[in-house]
């Protein structure tokens, strides 16, 4: 069963601008997770953020977690075209007491030169 | 370079074979993962294991078996039980315990002939 759904599915902007995907999950989490899938390759984890935390930043990367609406979104800052890819969001369930992984469906994002 | 390496890049298996996809990790990570991606869609769990010499179904088990032998290695068998092999076939790891992400290889392609 799939927890995350990511929003939009499909994203295409231009290079300086930033790109915004959202997630939404079910259940409560220990922590939640985005990862980068560039086209016939294997997933690249990007950042974690932690039931307790509201905010975190990697270099371009900003994300947020509103555990009260069970969503997450990830913010793209000056988008280039190599950030080209899909990208999904991971919950680790709270009720799961091994650390299994569910993943979204995913949202393409394109970015033109 | 420590990492997770899968083969082959693709495989082709004919109606009614059993194939075994490879996931080997220098990492010395406890735990790892197969996954299963159709196109356009998120990553389904087929097993996990968290230590050697012992593992678990994940939401689609049927028709596939693992083995962990060794903590370095965790193949997968697509057996001739599983109607619909063709899909793109993840393998992943984790150090520890969470919160850390999963490292991931770089896929086989496997497609019924």
């Amino acid at each position: 069963s799939q927890q995350g759904e990511e929003d939009p599915q499909a994203l295409s902007i231009q290079e300086g601008e930033n790109a915004t995907m959202n997630c939404s999950y079910k259940t409560s989490i220990n922590n939640l997770q985005w990862y980068r899938q560039n086209s016939g390759r294997g997933l690249v984890h990007l950042i974690l953020i932690r039931s307790n935390e509201r905010e975190k930043h990697s270099g371009r990367l900003r994300v947020t977690l509103d555990t009260s609406k069970k969503s997450s979104s990830l913010l793209i800052t000056a988008s280039r075209a190599a950030d080209t890819a899909s990208y999904f969001c991971a919950t680790d369930p709270e009720s799961y007491n091994t650390d299994k992984l569910i993943f979204g469906t995913g949202t393409r994002l394109q970015v033109f030169p | 370079d420590g990492g997770i390496t899968q083969s082959p890049k693709y495989l082709f298996r004919k109606e009614g074979q059993n194939v075994t996809l490879s996931c080997e990790q220098n990492l010395n990570h406890d735990a790892m993962y197969w996954y299963r991606q159709d196109p356009g869609q998120g990553l389904r769990l087929i097993y996990y294991s968290q230590i050697v010499n012992d593992f678990q179904k994940g939401d689609i088990a049927e028709g596939y078996s693992v083995s962990r032998e060794k903590k370095e290695s965790f193949p997968l068998t697509v057996t001739s039980a599983q109607k619909n092999p063709t899909a793109f076939y993840l393998c992943a790891s984790r150090y520890g315990q969470a919160p850390y992400g999963y490292t991931f290889g770089s896929g086989t392609r496997l497609t019924v002939v």
